[in-house]
């Protein structure tokens, strides 16, 4: 099982749609959550921290299941501008190495259209 | 400036050559980080860096070598580059002790080996 594992899509939604991605995750360890947002031949953003609880910014919500290590991101009446490939990140444990090194899925492509 | 940068934008160089890359932040971050970004691929930890006068291995670290002379630079260099080492490389830093450890990215370089 990879590390962290995306569907790659393409989605391709309507403007004002509802869409979700999951990502799963292969180390039951693992401490900390993101997605980032990847617009073309530009770096990763930030896009949201995971919290335990689930979180919500907006029109972006995310979700993380831990028993079932899973995370999730739906995104509420998606605009034009939401295009672009969103990574799922995983901060695995600590080494032992005194590294917190990420780990990132390959990332799911959404396209909205108008 | 503010963030992170990287220089160069792109670079076309030939095999064999010698190349460093250049990374900056003017966050305080303590912990740096170099990525390359290959299509289907993902992105790949080469080497990173704690703490200034520290530094580690990452996932594909053969061909690179880093140095963390201070808290601000983390240049990458490629002693002999090799067309496999054509990539978008990203620089990243992180603020390590911090609950998540959010990394943030630099706008990344383009280099093709011929």
């Amino acid at each position: 099982r990879k590390e962290v594992e995306q569907d790659p899509g393409p989605f391709n939604v309507p403007e004002g749609a509802t869409v979700a991605f999951n990502c799963t995750y292969s180390n039951s360890a693992s401490q900390s959550f993101f997605w980032y947002r990847q617009d073309c031949r530009k770096e990763p953003k930030l896009l949201m921290s995971v919290y335990s609880s689930g979180n919500e910014d907006g029109r972006f919500t995310a979700q993380l299941n831990r028993a079932s290590q899973y995370i999730s991101l739906l995104i509420r009446d998606s605009k034009l501008s939401d295009s672009a490939t969103y990574l799922c990140v995983v901060n695995p444990a600590y080494s032992g190495a005194g590294s917190y090194q990420l780990t990132f899925g390959k990332g799911t492509k959404l396209s909205v259209i108008p | 400036i503010a963030g992170i940068t990287q220089a160069p934008t792109s670079q076309i160089l030939a095999a064999g050559r010698r190349m460093t890359l250049r990374c900056t932040q003017d966050m305080r971050h303590n912990a740096m980080y170099w990525y390359r970004q290959d299509l289907g691929l993902g992105l790949r930890l080469i080497h990173y860096s704690n703490t200034a006068g520290t530094t580690g291995k990452g996932e594909v670290p053969d061909g690179y070598s880093v140095s963390r002379a201070n808290t601000d630079d983390f240049p990458l260099t490629l002693a002999s580059a090799v067309p496999s080492q054509t990539s978008v490389y990203f620089c990243a830093s992180s603020n390590l002790g911090t609950d998540y450890n959010e990394q943030f990215f630099g706008p990344g370089t383009r280099l093709t080996v011929l």
